[in-house]
């Protein structure tokens, strides 16, 4: 299972985009990149997925390089429920689920 | 809502005691999973079930197992608690062939 590393922490405002990146330099052909959030005491909750280019959904948009080493996740127009723990996670299919290894997060917190 | 459901929010035991977190789904699901996550920690796979085959992380210690009776119901045992499994226990679900993850809102475990 490819790792990944992110920032541990990131700082905002109401209203400004934030972007996550993560880096996954050992990333496998068949592997996809998924997003979760973790709000506290709350099970996450999947926010984004992409295999290549540019995946975008009501939520988030997800960027992803050609090499596929590294991805960024895109919050527009963040507000105070942003505030939470982001995971960038990457693996592939296993005879029908996907198995997730969670890296560290990265925390963001979101001010007036 | 279909949806991930744990019982009870909050579980305290005793060092030592016996004690088991259940959870239930109306996804119709046919993986479920059990995670411990820890303070201030990311999510740790502890095992699944791929329908009624289970798959036990190989860390994962003995003192924990795990029942699945029928689709809906999956219970998480933990034969002899000590002070350092106190965590956070999330549930999850997905269906075969689908990436996404849908977890419950975890039972938090005190050890006395």
């Amino acid at each position: 299972l490819a790792k990944t590393t992110q920032p541990i922490s990131m700082d905002s405002y109401e209203g400004q985009e934030v972007n996550i990146t993560c880096s996954h330099n050992n990333i496998a052909t068949n592997d996809y990149i998924t997003w979760y959030q973790q709000f506290p005491s709350q099970g996450p909750r999947f926010i984004i997925q992409g295999y290549k280019t540019k995946v975008t959904n009501e939520v988030a948009s997800l960027f992803i390089p050609a090499d596929r080493k590294s991805s960024t996740l895109s919050l527009p127009r963040v507000s105070l429920s942003d505030t939470a723990v982001y995971y960038c996670l990457v693996g592939t299919m296993n005879t029908g689920f996907q198995k997730l290894v969670f890296g560290t997060g990265t925390r963001l917190l979101v001010s007036p | 809502d279909a949806m991930v459901i744990q019982n009870p929010r909050y579980q305290v035991t005793q060092f030592g005691k016996p004690v088991t977190l259940s959870c239930s789904q109306t996804l119709n699901h046919n993986v479920m999973y059990w995670y411990q996550q820890k303070s201030s920690q990311a999510p740790k796979l502890l095992f699944h079930y791929y329908d009624k085959d289970f798959n036990n992380e190989a860390d994962t210690p003995d003192n924990f197992q795990s029942r699945r009776p029928n689709t809906s119901f999956c219970f998480l045992d933990i034969r002899s608690p000590g002070l350092g499994d106190a965590a956070m226990y999330l549930c999850a679900t997905s269906r075969e062939g689908y990436n996404e993850q849908f977890f419950g809102p975890g039972t938090r475990l005190t050890v006395l």
